[in-house]
C-alpha cells in the first residue's frame, strides 16, 4: 500500500525557471494539501485541495504559485520564475475525507527545491 | 507571538536522560494537537496525538493544558534513535474557516549522545 509519492525529490532550478512539484496521494485518498518549509523554519500550510477544486489556498503566494489536482492524474504544485528564497522543502499530504483534526493526514516524503 | 511556540533547543542529553519539550500555542479554536518527529531532511511523522486528560505511548507521555494553552512532551530513558527534532504541531480549528490547516512549530532538535 503505497504512501503519499512525491516527485521529483530533489530539483534544481535556475532563477526564473519554473518548478513543477508532483504528488500523488494515498490509494483512496482524495484531500490533498501542500506545505512548505524554508530552511531552520517549520512547515507552512499552503494550500488545499481536492479533485478538481481548491477549498483553500489561504497559505499560498498571491504570485508565481499555484496548484491543482485534475481529475486524472496527481497534484501539481507549480511555481514559476523560481527565486532563491523559494528554495525549501515541500511537503505533500492526503487525506481520504475532509480532515479537520488532522487525525488522518498522512506526509509524502518531500520534494526540495533549490535555486540557484 | 506566534501561533505555535517551542523551547529553542537544542538540548543534548545522554542516554537514558529524561528530556521535557514545551509548547504554546496561541489559537483558542485549535481542538487538536500533536507532537510529530522530523529527522533531517525527512518528512515528519506522528508521534503522538495529545488529549486533554494526557496520554502516554511507551517512554513517551503527552500533557495538554487548554486553560493556559500549553503542551509537552516528556520522553523518558532516551534512546540514540530519539535523536531528532520534535515538532508541535495544532490544528487551525475553525479560524479563518481553514480546514484540515495545521499549525507546525520550529521544531526543538534533540540530540541523544551515549
Amino acid at each position: 500500500n503505497a504512501g503519499v509519492m512525491q516527485n521529483p525529490r530533489h530539483l534544481v532550478r535556475r532563477r526564473g525557471q519554473e518548478a513543477r512539484l508532483r504528488c500523488s496521494p494515498m490509494k483512496g485518498h482524495s484531500h490533498v494539501y501542500w506545505y512548505r518549509q524554508l530552511p531552520e523554519e517549520g512547515l507552512k500550510f499552503m494550500v488545499y485541495l481536492q479533485k478538481e477544486n481548491i477549498i483553500d489556498e489561504s497559505g499560498m503566494p498571491k504570485e508565481r504559485f499555484s496548484a491543482e489536482f485534475p481529475k486524472e492524474g496527481p497534484s501539481i504544485l507549480r511555481i514559476q520564475q523560481v527565486v532563491r528564497g523559494d528554495s525549501a522543502a515541500y511537503f505533500c499530504a492526503s487525506s481520504p475525507r475532509q480532515d479537520r483534526s488532522g487525525n488522518t493526514i498522512y506526509f509524502g516524503e518531500g520534494s526540495w527545491l533549490t535555486v540557484v | 507571538r506566534k501561533e505555535v511556540e517551542q523551547d529553542p533547543g537544542p538540548f543534548n542529553v545522554p542516554e537514558g536522560a529524561t528530556v521535557a519539550f514545551n509548547c504554546t500555542y496561541s489559537n483558542s479554536a485549535s481542538q487538536s494537537f500533536f507532537w510529530y518527529r522530523q529527522d533531517c531532511r525527512k518528512e515528519p511523522k506522528l508521534l503522538m496525538s495529545v488529549y486533554s486528560s494526557g496520554n502516554e505511548d511507551g517512554r513517551f507521555t503527552a500533557q495538554l493544558n487548554r486553560a493556559s494553552q500549553y503542551i509537552s512532551l516528556l520522553i523518558r530513558d532516551s534512546k540514540l534513535s530519539d535523536s531528532a527534532t520534535y515538532l508541535c504541531v495544532v490544528n487551525r480549528g475553525n479560524y479563518g474557516g481553514s480546514q484540515g490547516n495545521l499549525i507546525f512549530g520550529k521544531g526543538t532538535k534533540l540530540s541523544v549522545k551515549p
